[in-house]
């Protein structure tokens, strides 16, 4: 079974701080993991991948696969990246077809 | 690009009534969607994955036979939740993976706004 575990409900960080919102999985292979952002009255949408190795404004986020970890992490927190934070992996069910499982969330919460 | 529509965005009914919630890829071809439910304050459940032109496969403890799903084309994928309850109410989301040139699907998930279902 996948799981995706994120620790923290909320998290509340000054302007400028830095950020670091935390997921951890259980995946008996080799998983696909993302971050999707929900702001305020707007959809889900994708953030990042591991896949992809890339920055998107200014969030990055590495596969520690020893620590099972896929932690997002941002140097200096922008009010405008207040939002609901929702990790998630993919990966192949023991019926053979892929599924996609989200975390419950992170809501953070960057305070001027 | 990589727009997904769900119609409508919010329905009350009536218990006992049956929903039909439509979900569109509109500048992309998806040879899968995936239909999730949100309660409040909660992580979205996936409730089931259709590909296009045949039978939806459903998460364990999802009713198929109450939550009918089609997937008629590579655009629409249509959820029913037949005889409404009240503990149906919900927020339905769905989202959509294209398909790509070689074939090979996408890994990324593209998401309606949402259908937000009160039932009565």
């Amino acid at each position: 079974a996948q799981r995706v575990t994120q620790p923290e409900k909320l998290l509340s960080v000054f302007k400028g701080a830095p950020v670091e919102l935390k997921c951890n999985y259980s995946y008996s292979g080799s998983p696909e993991l993302f971050w999707y952002v929900q702001y305020s009255r707007q959809r889900l949408q994708l953030l990042l991948r591991h896949i992809s190795r890339e920055s998107i404004k200014g969030f990055t986020a590495d596969l520690n696969k020893g620590e099972t970890s896929f932690h997002l992490k941002k140097p200096f927190a922008q009010e405008e990246d207040s939002a609901m934070y929702y990790c998630a992996l993919s990966g192949i069910n023991s019926g053979g077809y892929q599924k996609v499982t989200f975390g419950t969330g992170t809501k953070l919460q960057v305070i001027p | 690009g990589a727009v997904v529509s769900q119609h409508p965005s919010r329905v009350i009914c009536k218990s006992g009534t049956s929903v039909k919630i439509e979900c569109r890829s509109l500048d992309f071809q998806a040879t899968t969607m995936f239909w999730y439910r949100q309660f409040p304050k909660q992580s979205l459940m996936l409730m089931a994955t259709s590909n296009e032109g045949s039978k939806a496969t459903y998460e364990q403890g999802v009713e198929k036979d109450k939550f009918l799903i089609n997937h008629a084309s590579l655009t629409l994928s249509t959820l029913t939740v037949t005889s409404a309850h009240p503990e149906d109410s919900s927020f339905y989301i769905c989202s959509a993976r294209p398909g790509t040139s070689g074939g090979r699907a996408s890994d990324t998930q593209y998401f309606g706004p949402g259908t937000r279902l009160t039932v009565l």
